[in-house]
Order: structure tokens, then sequence, then C-alpha cells
């Protein structure tokens, strides 16, 4: 009963440094986001797949790039990290279109650039 | 795209107190509205959903939340506050029915201390 795994959990960069962040589901779903959270800011939209092989931006995709090339994957990249990057990260899933079913969370994944 | 807005961003209440965050969504569509719950360094729960049966939601953890198309609302209570319920707590709204696309639109949140 995994259902959204993020991995890593906690990873610090040096900026400039590159990195990946994978979300993985179990569910089926074809809807996947990433987030960002960011103290009183709630939770924003980096980017988000309707299927497989589809993505498409959010509210802040600047810097940031993903990939959906197996249903079951979403990786999100930071190609040059900047300290502005410092946030923790929130990959989720949905099954149906008009959010009726929903999100399924990750843990997170809680990210520092220094 | 929709907006929500949960008033408070920190709410305080005794242990034993009503609980009562509030949330106001703008939505020309009837549209599907959740409440989340986020534990310190966990992910978000989902704490209840209103998908257009019952107006009154009840959802885990005693708490529930009445949907009011008249005045776009979506507020989450509780009778009884225990100290486990301290957290952070969102409001989300989809979009309208009939939308292809499943996106939640997420409040900026509400802390909930829960004093002794």
């Amino acid at each position: 009963n995994a259902g959204v795994t993020q991995t890593p959990k906690f990873r610090v960069l040096k900026t400039g440094q590159s990195m990946t962040l994978l979300c993985a589901q179990d569910m089926n779903h074809e809807y996947m986001y990433w987030y960002r959270q960011d103290p009183g800011m709630g939770l924003r939209l980096i980017h988000y797949s309707v299927g497989e092989g589809t993505t498409a931006k959010g509210e802040v995709p600047d810097g940031y790039n993903v990939s959906r090339l197996k249903k079951q994957n979403f990786l999100l990249g930071l190609e040059s990290a900047a300290p502005s990057q410092t946030s923790v990260y929130f990959c989720a899933s949905s099954s149906a279109g008009g959010g009726e079913g929903g999100y399924t969370f990750g843990s997170g994944t809680r990210l520092t650039v220094v | 795209a929709q907006s929500v807005t949960q008033l408070g961003s920190h709410v305080s209440v005794s242990e034993g107190a009503l609980v009562l965050l509030r949330c106001n969504y703008s939505s020309s569509v009837p549209p599907y509205l959740f409440w989340y719950v986020q534990y310190p360094n966990q992910g978000l729960q989902l704490l209840l959903k209103y998908t257009s049966a019952a107006t009154l939601v009840k959802g885990i953890n005693g708490f529930e939340a009445e949907f009011k198309k008249s005045e776009t609302s979506f507020h989450l209570t509780k009778p009884s506050a225990h100290m486990s319920d301290a957290a952070e707590y969102f409001c989300a709204v989809s979009d309208g029915r009939g939308s292809t696309l499943g996106r939640l639109y997420f409040g900026r949140g509400t802390q909930l201390t829960v004093w002794p």
C-alpha cells in the first residue's frame, strides 16, 4: 500500500548543482503534480502532467524541468540550483478529471540550497 | 482559475474548545471541495471532501465541514479540540466540474495551535 513515494527525503545542494527528484505512484493515476511549499505561501504548483508523455507548466515553473516517460513516474529536475529553490517539494497524483478524487500526496522532499 | 481564501493564518484554541477554520472560494461552476491536514514534517492527508452529496460532510478525527453555496464557503469545524489536532490545515477547491484537468487550488493554510 505504497501510494506516492518521493525520493530523496532530504538533500543539501550547493548553488549551481543539479539534481532530480523522483516521484513514483502505484495507483495507476493519470494525473501527477509537483508543488513547492514555503512558509506563508501555501502550496504552489510547479509543473503537472495529465498522462504519460505529457507535461505542462504551473504557477512557478522557472528553474525546473519535468518528465513523465512512464505513467507511474514523474521526475522534477533542477538544472542549476539557486538558494531561492530551498523549499519542501511535494508530489501528488489523482485519478479523476475535474478533481473529484482529490490528491494523494507523497511525504515530501526537503531541499536546501546553500 | 479558482482562488481559495483561508481567513486567519494562525488559530489558537484551548483543549476542549470549538475549532472553526474558515475557507472561502471563488467559483462560477460548482467545484469539489477538500480539507487536508499536515502534521509536522509530514505530507498532506485528506481530512474530508465535498463532491455534491450532503452539504454537511464528516471527515476523520471528528472534523466536519459544511458547504454553503450562497456564501461560497466550506468552513471546517470540530466541537472539541484535542492536543493531537495541532497541525496545519489546507482548504482546496477543484477546477469546475466538467473540467478535464484534475487540478486542485490550495489556500495558504491555517496553523492550528491547541493549548492544554
